[in-house]
């Protein structure tokens, strides 16, 4: 199973708004609503912040957001800050019962 | 509040085994199953697998199977991950985490330990 394809990095400003793509196949985001995002400061644990695609957990900021189309995932941060610069990681239920993660995004807030 | 608690780090030679365990505490432990989740220096996250603490069924990713065993001890909320045949590769930080909503197999963790380094070296 490869993992799903994010850009390395992406940068905006405060206040803006910015969109981080997940690319997978048929076999994971293509077919299934179970896309979940993860916000990871290096060196601490990961944070859930989106799951079953546009989900939020209780306590999750509503300036993040999700989407899906087709086979690709989108996190979408409105009104940036400078705690949101983090890695963010994508994943993906598979075909196979397993789970798959992207290859993260470094988000950097100019 | 909902902790997991992860064992220290370890350094292991190559060929050898490892094992992680990750103890939880403050939620019912059978309701949520348990992921274990790896991240080598500089690289991404890596899913290693999935086992629900209710019947204890097991789910590895390709990559690991043969080499990877969860398990999950009812008696001490713990659930341990066992890796061997272990290469310079695998050194990495390991994170345990929780299903979010509590089914059979979860695709999303909500709580996650502290991460455990394990260090493979010749």
């Amino acid at each position: 199973q490869s993992a799903l394809t994010q850009p390395a990095s992406v940068s905006g400003s405060p206040g803006q708004a910015i969109t981080i793509a997940c690319t997978g196949t048929s076999g994971d985001i293509g077919f299934y609503k179970y896309v979940s995002w993860y916000q990871h400061h290096p060196g601490k644990a990961p944070k859930l912040i989106i799951y079953d695609v546009d989900s939020r957990p209780s306590g999750v900021s509503n300036r993040f957001s999700g989407s899906k189309s087709d086979s690709t995932a989108s996190l979408t941060i409105s009104g940036l800050q400078s705690e949101d610069e983090a890695d963010y990681y994508c994943s993906s239920y598979t075909r196979m019962s397993t789970v798959v993660f992207g290859g993260g995004t470094k988000l950097t807030v100019l | 509040q909902v902790q997991m608690v992860q064992s220290g780090g370890e350094v292991k030679k190559t060929g050898a085994s490892v094992k992680v365990s990750c103890k939880a505490s403050g939620y019912t432990f059978r309701t949520y199953g348990i992921t274990w989740v790896r991240q080598a220096p500089g690289q991404g996250l890596e899913w290693l697998g999935w086992i629900s603490v209710y019947n204890g069924k097991t789910y590895y990713a390709q990559n690991f199977k043969g080499r990877v065993t969860m398990t999950a001890d009812t008696t001490t909320n713990t659930v341990t991950m066992e890796l061997g045949s272990l290469r310079s590769d695998d050194t990495a930080v390991y994170f345990c985490a929780r299903g979010y909503s509590g089914y059979d197999f979860d695709a999303s963790y909500d709580y996650w330990g502290q991460g455990t380094l394990v260090t493979v070296s010749s």
